[in-house]
């Protein structure tokens, strides 16, 4: 059974930073590409980024270029986002997610986790 | 940058309906098509991939059709569980907003 589970989220200042992690099991963490999705309170989806099966391929919305970096341990099987510059635009649930295909630079998210919910407090 | 846009916003149907819900990309993205439902305070779930393939473990009673720009997901009798909100997202790349804005969906 594929698991996802995320950890890191917090409540945290206005130009913080926070690392957000993600324990995935029940499949070959390093077949797939994995995925950042996040969630404004009471809003639509909003993919985040990107990273490849080896991590050599990475992606990233617009909206969080330059602020923050996703990052994968395949020994570990766990996926990462460093988040820097926080505002109050950043204050959302964050999924992890695992993706359909090794490499894509479309997403397709076939697992989720529970989500984590990050709050940017001014 | 691709947009997506949905179609309705929301509604509102009784058990045993057919009930369709469009997707409409900006640009052709071919097959490039998934659609997702949300049940609210849960993770969003994978119905249909590649605009038609049903997602293993997903009821047969969801349908995916279309390419190019426009695209339909189908419940063809609609059942207690399925209410929540239904996303399209585009798999052609990662530019713009990938997803659509969402149908809720309220069971009669």
């Amino acid at each position: 059974e594929v698991q996802l589970v995320e950890s890191g989220g917090d409540l945290v200042q206005r130009g913080g930073s926070l690392r957000l992690s993600c324990a995935a099991s029940g499949f070959t963490f390093d077949l797939y590409a994995m995925n950042w999705v996040r969630q404004h309170p009471g809003k639509g989806l909003e993919w985040v980024s990107a990273i490849s099966g080896t991590g050599d391929s990475i992606y990233y919305a617009d909206s969080v270029k330059g602020r923050f970096t996703i990052s994968r341990d395949n020994s570990k099987s766990t996926l990462y986002l460093q988040m820097s510059s926080l505002t109050a635009e950043d204050t959302a649930t964050y999924y992890c997610a695992k993706d359909l295909y090794f490499d894509t630079s479309g997403p397709s998210f076939e697992y989720w986790g529970q989500g984590a919910l990050v709050t940017v407090s001014s | 940058d691709i947009q997506m846009t949905q179609s309705p916003t929301s509604l509102s149907a009784s058990v045993g309906d057919r009930v369709t819900i469009t997707c409409r990309a900006s640009q052709s993205i071919d097959s490039y098509l998934n659609w997702y439902q949300q049940i609210p305070g849960k993770a969003p779930k994978l119905l249909i991939y590649a605009a038609s393939s049903l997602q293993s473990g997903v009821p047969s009673r969801f349908s995916g059709s279309g390419s190019g720009t426009d695209f339909t997901l189908t419940i063809s009798s609609l059942q207690p569980e399925d209410f929540g909100t239904y996303y399209c997202q585009q798999s052609s790349n990662t530019v713009g907003s990938i997803f659509g804005q969402g149908t809720r969906l309220e069971i009669k």
